[in-house]
């Protein structure tokens, strides 16, 4: 299957660590890229690959991965990080991408 | 400065087929796989489907029936032609930019919003 599984909806406390998971079999094939999508906003990248921070992302922001689950950890949680984030990676076929359905995130 | 321009209406018609291009500006073509990714309202992101500057194409296997992307190389233009709309394909829809070995799309466009009324 190509599916990525995200949990719809986590919270974390102001300044806490909260870890973002995404499931499926095509991750123990590629790597998983990260979005951050505030409302009204294109989504942003803030995880490439293997842990790779594009420029201008927070390095509270940290990404992992083992066999078919990849996550996306922040810590040290601010307001400003309260959106939707979502997973991809490539399709198992290798041709094409597929996404997973997001998780809401709320800074309490 | 590097950015894609999306254009197209956002009104059509049932049935009717939906298009919608994407302009390139500030940097190469070439190298890139070029998307279109869609959102309907309070829902997930959906990959499309996406084209090289060289026009080799992938498509999502759900709408690939009705779907065609092309390139127009000489303007750096990018183009989603889908048919027969209904108003599930009610959405915003986003065109990006992913490099030929990644996953990750690091260039978007301002996205734009279709509904399928009659």
């Amino acid at each position: 299957s190509s599916e990525l599984t995200q949990d719809p909806a986590v919270s974390v406390a102001l300044g806490q660590t909260v870890k973002i998971t995404c499931q499926g079999d095509s991750l123990r094939s590629y790597y998983a890229s990260w979005y951050q999508q505030k409302p009204g906003q294109a989504p942003v990248l803030v995880m490439a690959g293997k842990n790779i921070r594009p420029s201008g992302i927070p390095d509270r922001f940290s990404g992992s991965s083992s066999g078919s689950t990849a996550s996306l950890t922040i810590s040290g949680a601010q307001a400003e990080d309260e959106a939707d984030y979502y997973c991809n990676c490539r399709h198992s076929s290798g041709d094409g991408v597929v996404f997973g359905g997001g998780t809401k995130v709320t800074v309490l | 400065q590097m950015q894609l321009q999306q254009r197209g209406a956002g009104l059509w018609r049932p049935s009717e087929t939906l298009s919608l291009t994407c302009t390139v500006y500030g940097e190469a073509f070439s190298g890139y796989y070029w998307s279109w990714i869609r959102q309907p309202p309070g829902k997930g992101l959906e990959w499309i489907g996406e084209v090289t500057h060289t026009g080799n194409t992938n498509y999502n296997a759900s709408l690939k029936s009705r779907v065609n992307i092309s390139v127009e190389k000489s303007k750096s233009q990018f183009s989603l032609s889908l048919t027969s709309v209904t108003a599930a394909d009610s959405a915003v829809y986003y065109c990006a930019r992913r490099f030929y070995t990644s996953s990750s799309f690091d260039l978007w466009g301002q996205g734009t919003l279709v509904t399928v009324s009659s």
